[in-house]
Formats: C-alpha cells, sequence, structure tokens
C-alpha cells in the first residue's frame, strides 16, 4: 500500500480536550508534514519535522518524531470545534521525491 | 494567497467525454507536480510525478492512457481525464515542488463528476 497508518481513524472529544493522532510509516523520510482538510477542501499545510528533529511546536500544535520506530504523533491542545477536520500526515521519502500520505484521522470536535 | 492555482475547481463532465485540469504554480518555478486523488472519506493516493519536459512517471494501477499528464512548462501541468466513467468522480490535487528549496506547494483542488 502507498500509505502508512494513521490511528485513531476517527476521533470525537470535546472543545477544550486534547486531541493525539498518531502516524506510522514505512521507509526512510526525509521530512514529515501533518495537514489539515476540511471536508470538500484543499489541504492546509499545518507543520513540517525533518528527520534529525525529535519534536516541534506551532501554536497548539506539537508534533513528535520518532524514526527509529517510523511514527510520528500529532498533538492538538485546547481543541476548540474548529479543529474539526481530517489530518494527514504526509512522508518525503529519502532518495526520492514523492510526497506519501497516511490514511488520516477525522477529527471531532463537540462544542 | 495560493501560490499554485488549480483550474476547474469543480467540473462536471458526460460520461466518455475528456476533462482537462490544470496546475499552476503561480510565482516560482517547478521542475517537478505531483497529482493525487481522493475518494470522499479517503487518503490522497499519489497518481503520478510530473517532470517538466519529460514524460510522466504513474504509481502503480494507474492507467497512464486514461491520465494524460503534460507538463509543457515548469509552471505548467496539466491532468487529462479521457473517456471519463462515473467511477472517474473524484477529488484531484495538484502539488508543486519548488525548485528551490524544495518546498512542496498544494492546490486547491478540482471536483470531477462525471454523469
Amino acid at each position: 500500500s502507498q500509505q502508512g497508518e494513521e490511528d485513531p481513524q476517527a476521533l470525537s472529544i470535546q472543545e477544550g480536550e486534547n486531541a493525539t493522532m498518531n502516524c506510522s510509516y514505512k521507509t526512510s523520510i526525509n521530512n514529515l508534514q501533518w495537514y489539515r482538510q476540511n471536508s470538500g477542501r484543499g489541504l492546509v499545510h499545518l507543520i513540517l519535522i525533518r528527520s534529525n528533529e525529535r519534536e516541534k511546536h506551532s501554536g497548539r500544535l506539537r508534533v513528535t518524531l520518532d524514526t527509529s520506530k517510523k511514527s510520528s504523533s500529532l498533538l492538538i491542545t485546547a481543541s476548540r470545534a474548529a479543529d474539526t477536520a481530517s489530518y494527514f500526515c504526509a512522508t518525503d521519502q529519502a532518495g526520492g521525491f514523492k510526497t506519501i500520505f497516511g490514511a488520516g484521522t477525522r477529527l471531532f470536535v463537540k462544542a | 494567497g495560493a501560490v499554485v492555482s488549480q483550474h476547474p475547481s469543480r467540473v462536471i463532465c458526460k460520461s466518455g467525454t475528456s476533462v482537462k485540469i490544470e496546475c499552476r504554480s503561480l510565482d516560482f518555478q517547478a521542475t517537478t507536480m505531483f497529482w493525487y486523488r481522493q475518494f470522499p472519506k479517503q487518503s490522497l493516493m499519489l497518481m503520478a510525478t510530473s517532470n517538466e519536459g519529460s514524460k510522466a512517471t504513474y504509481e502503480q494501477g494507474v492507467e497512464k492512457d486514461k491520465f494524460l499528464i503534460n507538463h509543457a512548462s515548469l509552471t505548467l501541468s496539466t491532468l487529462t481525464v479521457t473517456s471519463a466513467h462515473p467511477e472517474d468522480s473524484s477529488f484531484y490535487i495538484c502539488s508543486a515542488r519548488r525548485q528551490t528549496g524544495n518546498t512542496i506547494y498544494f492546490g486547491e483542488g478540482s471536483w470531477l463528476t462525471v454523469v
């Protein structure tokens, strides 16, 4: 399969709670990115973490990367109803030029 | 503002006809562009990698004669869905890799409905 795995596939939480999404991939990478997609819309780039980085923050977002386990996590703190969307991880594969997407997590934040 | 523009954003075509989707990098040169397809509630599947001035590289299972890709300039790649069928209805998204710096930018996507 082209895709890596993401879990959970769907997540429903209350506003104010934290949301954690996980992503695993198959090959060595140059970097990993997280995107958000609102229903029926294009992609919004959230954050990029390079293969030599272990953690990165951007506002309410915290991303970790464990290259030994080929996995990453995205934490959204103090979630808001507007965070409701699908979240995808995407990897730029080492030695290549392709960006491959994970299966995605659908997040629903209840007001 | 958008740095990669896709056109049209929505298109409806009749079964058996062909439809062309354009992907333009607006203020940078892109030697490589990528085309993805996304079915409802699914992830983005890479269809092909488009390199300026050469033939596209298609992913396994993607019919190159059905999905024609042309990358004639450093700012434009086109995807033509030939002899479209209802099962080709999908969301198609392109991305462009900036020649300098290697950053990738995504277009807004194009909804194709084949009736």
